[in-house]
């Protein structure tokens, strides 16, 4: 399997700042890496697919990057709606596997 | 407007069967274009990857749980099920299905890594005990 590695676990962040998050994978997964957000109680909601392509009707402000095996989610200026947790999930090979993903809370 | 609902019992006694089912309305599970898949999420832990099916019945199943695991559908019903065997404690988790996108011919080479989770349930929880 391949591991997802994600850092931090959780991030302490105030409205308007720029907040980056990482996946690292333990081999490579080329630009196979997905990123979803999550809210509580809600199921997890799709941002970014092929490590950097916008899903449809996802804000701007979040923007991916990476190959290989180390990606980023970037927020440019986080907005209140924006407090979750992220996880990043690969498709390049069966099992699919997520990180653990990264708490976003407010400062 | 694309819905996925599942069904099926909140409780479990251990080393019963788990059956659930999620009924999908405003697209059709026979679309070429999309497998079907079943994820969960322990309690306050992160995501797992149960399996996929495909309209054709071809399915994915993740080596941890694939012994235990069968994924069918029902076209006729526009819905497809989840069976999970000798279920304990460590299976109680919420059980979301979603629509996978392929990332390319999905009859001839499956999901493929350009696949992605692009709709999800609002998930249901399993509680395993007796």
């Amino acid at each position: 399997d391949i591991q997802l590695t994600q850092s931090p676990s959780s991030l302490s962040a105030s409205v308007g700042d720029r907040v980056t998050i990482t996946c690292r994978a333990g081999r490579s997964i080329n630009t196979y890496l997905n990123w979803y957000q999550q809210k509580p109680g809600k199921a997890p909601k799709l941002l970014i697919y092929a490590a950097s392509s916008l899903q449809s009707g996802v804000p701007s402000r979040f923007t991916g990057s990476g190959s290989v095996t180390d990606f980023t989610l970037t927020i440019s200026s986080l907005q209140p709606e924006d407090f979750a947790t992220y996880y990043c999930q690969q498709s390049y090979s069966s099992p699919y596997t997520f990180g653990q993903g990264t708490k976003l809370e407010i400062k | 407007q694309l819905q996925l609902q599942e069904s099926g019992p909140g409780l479990v006694k251990p080393s019963e069967t788990l059956s659930l089912t999620c009924s999908v309305s405003g697209d059709s599970i026979s679309s070429r274009t999309y497998y079907w898949g079943w994820i969960r999420q322990p309690p306050g832990k992160g995501l797992e990857w149960i399996g996929n099916i495909y309209y054709s019945g071809t399915t994915y199943y993740s080596p941890s749980l694939k012994s235990r695991v069968t994924m069918s559908h029902d076209k006729s019903k526009n819905d497809f099920s989840l069976k999970l065997t000798s279920m304990t404690a460590a299976d109680t988790a919420v059980y979301f299905c979603a629509r996978l996108l392929c990332g390319g011919d999905c009859f001839l080479s499956g999901p493929g890594p350009l696949a992605f989770f692009d709709f999800w349930s609002q998930g249901t929880l399993v509680t395993v005990s007796s």
